[in-house]
């Protein structure tokens, strides 16, 4: 039961153009989600979150916006660089009543590449 | 370095023989979770721990798998009479209290079973 999914598992973009990375997520008790770059062999990097009570969420280049009706998020970085080249994660949890649950589900991951 | 330790990095073992995963948290983090990513595979939930208390193991397999994270020193993910099906990247995150939703996450312990 795959309740967080990636549907693209890569994406080639041009460095300085927009990458576009997408989620959808099934289970509707989900209240906050993130995004985190993985390079390989290392552990992944928290890059932004986002509470259910928002609809997007900014930091520098990196913008996500969420969906509910359509529990659907997306990470939008501009300008893209070829250091971003990573696998992206996004990941949902639980936070009832204050107490977070602590559990973190995770999609499969998208290859970014980034081309000079 | 104040990021989340783990060792070793890297670990060989027998099938049959026991894997021992040490994580050390982020100064002043008392909440430490374990996750395990197969091959093409996201990471998978596997145990939530605060100190000497295991508060969620729903991602723990029932046998072999146990875990603890003691009020002094490291926590512990420990895997007896490992089989080739434990070979996976086992990470460890931790975080400062309930509620703070970021979860920082250390390099990885990379098992194989052979």
């Amino acid at each position: 039961d795959q309740q967080v999914k990636q549907n693209s598992p890569s994406l080639s973009v041009q460095e300085g153009r927009i990458s576009i990375l997408n989620c959808d997520y099934t289970n509707s008790m989900f209240d906050y989600f993130l995004w985190y770059k993985k390079y390989p062999a290392e552990g992944p990097t928290f890059l932004i979150s986002i509470s259910s009570i928002k609809d997007k969420n900014e930091d520098g280049r990196f913008t996500v916006f969420l969906n509910k009706s359509a529990k659907h998020l997306s990470l939008h970085i501009v300008p893209s660089q070829p250091g971003d080249s990573a696998v992206y994660f996004c990941a949902a949890g639980i936070n009832a009543g204050g107490t977070s649950y602590g559990k973190l589900t995770f999609g499969q991951g998208t290859i970014l590449t980034v081309h000079p | 370095n104040a990021g989340v330790m783990q060792n070793p990095r890297h670990l060989v073992r027998r099938r049959g023989q026991e894997a021992r995963l040490r994580c050390s948290p982020m100064k002043g983090h008392s909440h430490v979770y374990w996750y395990r990513q197969l091959p093409e595979e996201g990471l998978k939930f596997m145990v939530y721990l605060q100190k000497e208390n295991i508060i969620d193991e729903s991602g723990m397999p029932k046998e072999r798998f146990s875990a603890e994270f003691p009020k002094e020193g490291p926590s512990i993910l420990r895997i007896q009479q490992v089989v080739r099906g434990d070979s996976a990247a086992y990470f460890c995150a931790s975080s400062p209290r309930q509620g703070k939703y970021e979860q920082y996450f250390g390099p990885g312990t990379r098992l194989t079973v052979t």
